[in-house]
């Protein structure tokens, strides 16, 4: 049973409006959240984090909220821009620093049209 | 920056064919991990590996083998490879301990075709 799951494999939205991408966890042990953004024919490359010890971290026009009680998080993407058309996983592990695995979701392919 | 490379981008193998899959990183990172892309899957772990001649199976090993004697190097080993192991296989490499954030550096991954 897939513990990370994000449920919408595709989002189209308009350049310059916002994306929201969602996961889901099952698993209350995560304690530590990654998104990855993938380009075809490229590896992951790693986009924002957030501790569950907070409920939002930003970084410029990326903003990803966590909401514990649900096992639920989202990343926002706001504007958005054509360049950000790719495939985003959300990540998650747990023991921060321990070296642990990261348990990967099915991932989100956004198309942003111009 | 970190630069995690594999030998190859694209391979196109045979049935029952051996496969050898190789990563290299150069940042010293204790941590490798071998995974493979399919759509709707994710990223699945195959296997990973904490030190050199250590390995721990991930979610995924069966049909696989791994092999780390040097410590920037991690070799994924298709015994004998079979149809449904065409894939994308991804590499990635992290820091061990204080100083992670449990991020991992991937590789830009081999498109892997078995005949």
């Amino acid at each position: 049973d897939q513990q990370v799951k994000q449920n919408s494999p595709s989002l189209s939205v308009q350049e310059g409006r916002i994306s929201i991408l969602n996961c889901d966890y099952t698993n209350s042990m995560f304690d530590y959240f990654l998104w990855y953004k993938k380009y075809p024919a490229e590896g992951p490359t790693f986009l924002i984090s957030i501790s569950s010890i907070k409920d939002k971290n930003e970084d410029g026009r990326f903003t990803v909220f966590l909401n514990k009680s649900a096992k639920h998080l989202s990343l926002h993407i706001v504007p958005s821009q054509p360049g950000d058309s790719a495939v985003y996983f959300c990540a998650a592990s747990w023991g921060v620093g321990a070296g642990n695995m990261l348990t990967f979701g099915g991932g989100t392919r956004l198309m942003v049209k111009p | 920056d970190v630069k995690v490379t594999q030998s190859s981008r694209y391979l196109v193998k045979r049935t029952g064919e051996k496969v050898f899959l190789e990563c290299v990183q150069d940042m010293d990172h204790e941590n490798m991990f071998w995974y493979r892309q399919d759509p709707g899957l994710g990223l699945r772990l195959i296997y990973f590996s904490y030190d050199v001649k250590m390995k721990e199976k991930g979610d995924i090993p069966e049909g696989y083998s791994v092999s780390r004697e040097k410590k920037e190097r991690f070799s994924l080993i298709l015994e004998s490879a079979s149809t449904n192991q065409t894939s994308m296989y991804l590499c990635a490499s992290s820091l061990l301990g204080e100083g992670s954030n449990n991020e991992q550096f991937f590789g830009p991954g081999t498109r892997l075709t078995v005949l």
